[in-house]
């Protein structure tokens, strides 16, 4: 099945340093979804966006719907160890079949105290 | 509490056998999902259902089988047919209400065949 490209593959940062990871797609999305896995556990849905251009912030936490509908970012400011953990990206087709959701392979994000 | 339970969280088997991992919400979700999640790699979507009765194949639904006889229970059975069945799996539901489709997921099943 398709997959959604999305760098970086992983990263290590300092505490407090900010953090940027992307998606990519080569067919348009009508919605895009930001997830957050800890180890051992669920994807928890961090931000959910539905409109191109869209800005929608969670805390520390923003997103974009990019214009062409084909993109979409995560930014994370001010970095804590509790942000460990895989941030996974999702796209749905705008002509989805049963609502399937297009995953990215997850950008794993280290946190150095 | 609303939300999504898998049972049992860690099971063990042994090769040949059938296994059967449980999923249910209290969410009124109209749809249920079913995914495999392997070390270091994303989700894929086994199986899917978008109302009770009904339910079609992922990307990887074969040897795998899954059941709706009702709207808040979606089990997943891992057949003997599957050759690599080690693996975290992960239900999910959504309410497929108009454009808002946004997934939820459960806690996970780590399958272990030895």
């Amino acid at each position: 099945g398709q997959q959604l490209n999305q760098s970086p593959q992983s990263m290590f940062i300092q505490e407090g340093e900010d953090v940027s990871m992307n998606c990519t797609s080569s067919s348009i999305f009508n919605t895009w979804l930001w997830y957050k896995q800890d180890p051992g556990e669920g994807p928890v849905l961090l931000i959910a966006l539905y409109k191109a251009g869209e800005l929608t912030s969670n805390g520390r936490l923003t997103a974009q719907f990019g214009i062409t509908r084909k993109d979409s970012f995560l930014n994370i400011s001010a970095s804590i160890p509790s942000d460990v953990g895989i941030y996974f990206c999702a796209g749905l087709h705008f002509y989805n079949q049963g609502g399937k959701l297009i995953f990215g392979q997850g950008t794993e994000l280290s946190v150095k105290p | 509490d609303g939300g999504i339970t898998q049972s049992p969280k860690y099971l063990f088997r042994k090769e040949g056998q059938n296994v059967t991992l449980s999923c249910e919400q209290n969410l009124n979700h109209d749809a249920m999902y079913w995914y495999r999640q392997d070390p270091g790699q994303g989700l894929r979507l086994i199986y899917y259902s978008q109302i009770v009765n009904d339910f079609q194949k992922g990307d990887i639904a074969e040897g795998y089988s899954v059941s709706r006889e009702k709207k808040e229970s979606f089990p997943l059975t891992v057949t003997s047919a599957q050759k690599n069945p080690t693996a975290f799996y992960l239900c999910a539901s959504s309410p497929l209400a108009g454009s808002y489709n946004e997934q939820f997921f459960g806690p996970g099943t780590r399958l272990t065949v030895l």
